[in-house]
């Protein structure tokens, strides 16, 4: 699985987009890129994966560099119920992925 | 409503005594997994199963037992001999290990040792 590297924190207002910043120099060709987050006391949930092409689903967007390196996750309108830990994560199995510490989003009202 | 559901929410033990942490899940997944987060920390994996009657430990086994006698059905023990055992456990299931799969959590136990 691959190493990743994600800011601790980073804040946001209400209503704007947020984009969530990952590095992931060594993923190998075939490691998946995920992002699950994770509420205070709750067991994180999935938000999005994605291997080369950039993805979009009904939470999120995910933008993906094009040598693979690093990737975004857009949120495009965040809202109070946003407001969690998101984690980036590099993996080839379900059973090798890596939850570091993660970013933790603020959202102000 | 389909979902894993894991109990007891919170839990106190005393050090020295085994404490079993239940995880049942009905979404017919073939993969389980059981995970600990300590404060401010990511998750670590513990164990982790692919089918029933098979499981593999993970990263931290050490101190852990698990067992996989039904699909829907994945205890974890934690033995006495867990040095540091107060945290927080996830349970969590797939359809199977690819990664395409989505991992589904339960909303954890929190384990204290007094």
């Amino acid at each position: 699985d691959a190493k990743t590297t994600q800011p601790n924190s980073m804040e946001s207002n209400e209503e704007e987009p947020v984009h969530l910043p990952c590095n992931h120099s060594t993923i190998s060709g075939t490691d998946y890129i995920h992002w699950y987050r994770q509420l205070p006391s709750q067991g994180p949930e999935y938000v999005i994966h994605g291997l080369t092409s950039n993805v979009n689903n009904r939470m999120a967007s995910l933008a993906i560099a094009e040598d693979r390196k690093s990737s975004t996750l857009i949120l495009h309108r965040a809202t109070l119920r946003d407001a969690a830990v998101y984690y980036c994560i590099g993996g080839g199995s379900n059973y090798k992925l890596t939850f570091g510490k993660g970013t933790l989003l603020t959202v102000n009202p | 409503d389909g979902g894993i559901t894991q109990s007891p929410k919170y839990l106190f033990r005393k050090e020295g005594q085994n404490v079993t942490l239940s995880c049942e899940q009905n979404l017919n997944h073939d993969a389980m997994y059981w995970y600990r987060q300590d404060p401010g920390q990511g998750l670590r994996l513990i164990y982790y199963s692919q089918i029933v009657n098979d499981f593999q430990k993970g990263d931290i086994a050490e101190g852990y037992s698990v067992s996989r006698e039904k699909k829907e059905s994945f205890p974890l023990t934690v033995t006495s001999a867990q040095k540091n055992p107060t945290a927080f456990y996830l349970c969590a299931s797939s359809t199977g290990t690819s990664p395409t799969g989505e991992l589904f959590f339960g909303e954890g136990s929190r384990l204290t040792v007094l």
